[in-house]
């Protein structure tokens, strides 16, 4: 079965580090989501790419949130500096335009 | 506009019963509409999903009901079994929008 792969699955740091996480779309797939899960807030989509363009990081922290796709087979979301409040499980979900998404099985991220 | 909302925050069936999760939405460009079956440490699965065009899709015990003009859905699980306790997600999307999830609906099925 193809799938989408992050890494890495778990990551502990130091508030003001910076935080790089990693994901692998499925081959052929054209839109690819980062999404923060947390209790309190559920699902929450931090950016949207089309054909590696990105089309809505508007829920992202643009101060210390970016991501950016540097080729078709790598998605990266990175946090500088981190923070307490960004411990969270951060997924990655690849698929085509209005058809079924698939997620990856997500980065937990703690920041003490 | 984009927020779909979802309900109940959590449900307790059992076994044997039928789990019925709730949703709606605002844009009526959303064109499909999908649902999610997440357990714990995992992440999200895609259940089912349904276009507007259809008023209902079945698989197996998992039937998605859709009312476009209420603009509601719905997922029912007939025969709720202990393996079908997860956490469940409606969400929405269309070729414009990006894909917007409910806050989930944690299902405990019952012996």
């Amino acid at each position: 079965d193809a799938r989408v792969t992050q890494t890495p699955r778990h990551k502990v740091t130091e508030m003001g580090q910076e935080v790089t996480m990693r994901c692998q779309p499925i081959l052929g797939h054209n839109t690819v989501f980062w999404y923060r899960q947390t209790m309190m807030q559920g699902l929450e989509l931090l950016a949207y790419f089309r054909n590696r363009a990105p089309l809505d990081d508007s829920g992202m922290p643009k101060d210390r949130f970016s991501a950016e796709m540097p080729d078709a087979t790598l998605a990266t979301l990175k946090i500088q500096p981190s923070e307490p409040r960004d411990s969270a499980v951060y997924f990655c979900a690849s698929g085509l335009v209005s058809y079924g998404y698939t997620f990856g099985s997500g980065t937990r991220l703690t920041v003490v | 506009q984009q927020q779909v909302k979802q309900s109940p925050q959590s449900l307790i069936v059992q076994k044997g019963g039928i789990s019925i999760i709730n949703c709606a939405y605002e844009n009526t460009a959303f064109d499909y509409f999908p649902w999610y079956q997440q357990f714990p440490g995992k992440g999200p699965a895609l259940l089912i999903a349904i276009r507007p065009d259809v008023s209902e899709k079945k698989e197996g015990r998992f039937t998605i009901s859709f009312n476009k003009s209420a603009k509601q859905f719905s997922l029912h699980i007939m025969d709720s079994q202990p393996g079908d306790s997860a956490t469940y997600f409606c969400a929405a999307h269309s070729g414009n929008t990006p894909l917007v999830f409910g806050k989930g609906t944690r299902l405990s099925v019952i012996a």
